[in-house]
């Protein structure tokens, strides 16, 4: 299939190990961040949220946790697996309910 | 239930050419979006239609771009003419109301050359 992107900031991992991802938003007065998950020619698929009064949340095998203080973002994957590699996405949603996504992460699962 | 579905996948065409992508939401998804995500880049919004009506069309660049979503179902994005920098994949996303989750299709990748 083809690629989301060529040039984008690289995570390898080995399977098994933990994987964390980062991401910087620059609207402070968003009030919710989501984490998406794209796979080469798909769409993103959502893979966790979290609201702006909260600063942790977990789902399965993923947890997110939120820094208001200095408007970061970070998505922990535990226990990485080989289905896991893809291009993360975090997005904000602001006035309107309209998303704003940042750049990806690619996310490298070696066996 | 069935996700969101596009056509056509791929599409090549040259310079001031046009092209039109089509997209059918989810059953009973009243809020529909069309993305563009260029090479490298997560996907930027060009429009939100809440049913037939336009909701936000802010960032689509007006004099090559339409879209439309006239029976509040299914809708197409056209560019006429075609810029190089218009290579992306444009990707379709609906979901129930603009505060509920947005589930995206698998996108139209066009190459213009």
């Amino acid at each position: 299939g083809e690629s989301v992107g060529l040039h984008l900031p690289t995570l390898s991992v080995q399977e098994g190990d933990n994987s964390i991802i980062n991401c910087a938003y620059s609207n402070s007065a968003s009030d919710y961040f989501i984490w998406y998950k794209q796979e080469s020619g798909k769409g993103p698929q959502f893979i966790i949220d979290i609201r702006s009064n909260m600063d942790k949340r977990q789902g399965q095998r993923v947890t997110v946790l939120l820094n208001k203080t200095v408007k970061h973002l970070s998505l922990q994957i535990a226990a990485t697996q080989p289905g896991d590699s893809a291009v993360y996405f975090c997005a904000e949603k602001g006035a309107g309910n309209k998303l704003t996504f940042g750049g990806g992460t690619r996310v490298l699962v070696k066996p | 239930e069935a996700g969101v579905a596009q056509s056509p996948r791929y599409k090549i065409i040259e310079k001031r050419q046009s092209v039109a992508f089509w997209c059918n939401p989810i059953s009973g998804h009243a809020t529909l979006y069309w993305y563009q995500q260029i090479l490298g880049q997560g996907p930027k919004l060009l429009i939100q239609f809440q049913n037939n009506g336009v909701v936000d069309d802010s960032q689509l660049p007006k004099d090559r771009f339409s879209a439309e979503r006239l029976k509040g179902v299914d809708s197409t994005l056209k560019i006429q003419p075609a810029k190089l920098e218009d290579s992306a994949v444009y990707l379709c996303a609906s979901s129930r109301a603009p505060k509920d989750e947005q589930y995206f299709g698998p996108g139209t990748r066009l190459t213009v050359t």
